[in-house]
């Protein structure tokens, strides 16, 4: 069983287009990070939510942390070529872990 | 260094062969974490070291995986009569002391024919 769900698992669009990726669990996190990883690359740190219901903004994208703490989602506007990757949803359970779990990933194509 | 250093980036080996993965942290970063990435499968923990020390390995899928850490910085895991199945990118990352910020390498991918 998978800790983190993360829907969808792909996703074509054109540019221009607007998306909304989600992260569900049935934990609560006392941490959420999200991260882009590129072909050949590790995945890089977006943007770490600690807050139930906290709203952080990086450019076009917007990151949501639920009231639970218990789910997140990654809003792009107006998506670009350059944003194509995986992202991956990453969260430390309540316990004090140090150790994230990752999410399978949103395979993001955005097409020119 | 600057960044987080894995080595090989690619290789092939045979069904039953050894392999050593080889993973240099950034400089001062006292917690060292390995995963393994598979097509479609995300990231899954193998083990996790604090200085030399790995006081959490649960993530190991079996008595052929071994991982080790020396002087606080390198580590190397360490595969024994490698199988088709391990097959895949294994990605190490670091982190400083109470941070919550993982930085990654850019993995080591191997296929085992």
């Amino acid at each position: 069983t998978q800790l983190l769900e993360q829907s969808p698992q792909f996703l074509s669009i054109q540019e221009g287009e607007n998306l909304t990726v989600y992260c569900n669990s049935s934990s609560v996190f006392s941490s959420l990070q999200w991260y882009r990883q590129e072909p050949g690359e590790g995945p890089v740190l977006l943007v770490t939510v600690v807050t139930g219901g906290e709203v952080k903004k990086l450019k076009r994208l917007t990151f949501q942390f639920g009231d639970a703490r218990k789910d997140s989602s990654l809003h792009i506007t107006a998506a670009q070529p350059g944003d194509t990757g995986l992202y991956l949803c990453a969260g430390r359970t309540s316990g004090g872990s140090y150790i994230p779990t990752f999410g399978r990933g949103t395979s993001l194509i955005v097409h020119p | 260094g600057a960044g987080v250093s894995q080595s090989p980036s690619n290789k092939v080996t045979e069904k039953g062969k050894d392999v050593e993965l080889r993973c240099d942290p950034i400089s001062g970063h006292t917690a060292l974490y390995w995963y393994r990435q598979s097509l479609g499968q995300g990231l899954e923990f193998l083990i996790y070291f604090q200085g030399n020390s790995a006081p959490d390995k649960s993530g190991l899928p079996s008595d052929r995986f071994s991982a080790e850490r020396t002087g606080g910085s390198v580590s190397t895991l360490t595969i024994q009569r490698t199988q088709q199945e391990d097959s895949a990118v294994y990605l190490c990352a670091s982190s400083s002391s109470g941070a919550n910020v993982l930085t990654f390498g850019a993995g080591s991918r191997l296929t085992v024919l």
